[in-house]
């Protein structure tokens, strides 16, 4: 099994729907991330937490929210999807122990929104 | 802020010739330096890491970069592409306070047999 899983790997949605992406982890790792990958635009961070307690907005946070619901899970929420949030969402972790920032992901979850 | 930019969206190569990634930095500290494998329908996974330790890294799959701080560049190479190694690459970059990476925009690497 994967160490950091993504459920649903594929979603087609339509506009203003709600919708979930989650996100658990095997690794015991405490930080936890999610990016978007846009073609051409790289990696975009969309929120991180470093525990339970500690969520913080990245550079692309308008229009998602997330929850840490224990060490090993995250989930990305969309409260009413638009169709500029059609991408490749990706959950990462890292180890605060290990020091460098080295990030261990997802297969990642394709959504698309009509 | 740190910030990274990555030297073409895509790169073609032939089977057996070099390969040349480039990657440049921009961080008001000393940075930790990553190159991150993307495999189609795929997560990314690390190729090698640079911490301080040495200059000249060596990754996976025979890759390997070198931190040049007077260029702030990392760029990626390896000596005899192969058709495995088609894929996206990112550079990104980490913050030593926060290790929170910033990622270049990536590089589509082509391998033309």
């Amino acid at each position: 099994d994967a160490d950091v899983t993504q459920t649903p790997r594929n979603r087609i949605t339509k506009t203003g729907k709600r919708i979930m992406l989650e996100c658990s982890q095997t690794k015991g790792h405490d930080r936890m991330y999610w990016y978007r990958q846009d073609p051409g635009l790289g990696l975009r961070l969309i929120y991180y937490s470093f525990d339970v307690k500690d969520i913080n907005k990245g550079e692309i946070s308008d229009g998602y929210s997330v929850s840490r619901q224990a060490q090993a899970k995250f989930s990305l929420s969309l409260e009413s999807a638009i169709p500029n949030q059609t991408a490749l969402y990706f959950c990462a972790t890292s180890d605060l122990l290990e020091g460098t920032g080295e990030l261990f992901f997802g297969e990642g979850s394709r959504l698309t929104v009509l | 802020a740190q910030s990274v930019t990555q030297l073409g969206s895509h790169v073609s190569v032939s089977e057996g010739a070099l390969v040349l990634l480039r990657c440049n930095y921009s961080s008001s500290v000393p940075p930790y330096l990553f190159w991150y494998v993307q495999y189609p329908n795929q997560g990314l996974q690390l190729l090698l890491k640079y911490t301080s330790a040495a200059t000249l890294v060596k990754g996976i799959n025979g890759f390997e970069a070198e931190f040049k701080k007077s260029e702030t560049s990392f760029h990626l190479t390896k000596p005899s592409a192969h058709m495995s190694d088609a894929a996206e690459y990112f550079c990104a970059v980490s913050d030593p306070r926060s290790y929170i990476p910033t990622f270049g925009r990536g590089t589509s690497l082509i391998v033309h047999p």
